[in-house]
């Protein structure tokens, strides 16, 4: 049971470039999220999904944009980076029942010049 | 918006020593979680409490939700180098998500 895996793990952009980070999970859950890291300020919600089809905007999604064609996957795409998306990436996907526990995937480090 | 805040935001401990850290809510929660993220890792969930006054523990982790619902706490007794990472409590947001706390760096010195 691999959970939640994230592709890919390190990429180095070029200010203007484009791309797509890949999120599959495999445990059947409905919700599922991207947030970016960035040092002392935590978890910052981009976009989120409810489920296959649907998308939603978070706290920060501006330069960004979704996609959730198959439930199992959560598509985030740059159109065109730029520095200050320099970040460290999570999905994540949600449980249901007693706790709605986040089970999150291992990270994307990008890093954008 | 909602915002949680936590404190200390770094904390350094010699091993053997406890460490504490301190998780406010702006608004009313109805369940709050907390995740440690090991360095280089991704967070990984520990707890959820949901009722006002819960006491919750695992190991040497105690972990206790207000009466008010508004603010919490973790406590390691006598920490270990394998508890060093960062430790975030998150608690429900707006539609189907939850709001994270900055965060409180661990460091454990042997």
């Amino acid at each position: 049971n691999a959970g939640v895996t994230q592709t890919p793990k390190f990429r180095v952009l070029k200010t203007g470039q484009s791309m797509t980070l890949l999120c599959a999970q495999d445990m059947n859950h409905e919700y599922m999220y991207w947030y970016r890291q960035d040092p002392g300020m935590g978890l910052r919600l981009i976009h989120y999904s409810v489920g296959e089809g649907t998308t939603a905007k978070g706290e920060v999604p501006d330069g960004y944009n979704v996609s959730r064609l198959k439930k199992q996957n959560f598509l985030l795409g740059l159109e065109s980076a730029a520095p200050s998306q320099t970040s460290v990436y999570f999905c994540a996907s949600r449980s249901t029942g007693e706790a709605e526990k986040l089970f999150f995937g291992s990270g994307t480090q990008l890093s954008v010049l | 918006g909602q915002q949680v805040m936590q404190i200390p935001q770094y904390q350094h401990v010699q091993e053997g020593e406890d460490f504490t850290t301190y998780c406010n809510s702006s608004t009313t929660l109805s369940n709050i979680q907390w995740y440690k993220q090991r360095p280089g890792g991704h967070p990984v969930f520990l707890i959820q409490l949901v009722k006002s006054g819960e006491v919750k523990k695992q190991k040497r982790l105690t972990f206790q939700f207000g009466e008010a619902k508004k603010n919490s706490s973790l406590h390691i007794t006598a920490t270990q180098t394998t508890d060093v990472g960062t430790y975030f409590c998150a608690g429900p947001g707006y539609g189907q998500n939850f709001v994270f706390g900055p965060g409180t760096r661990l460091s454990v010195l042997p």
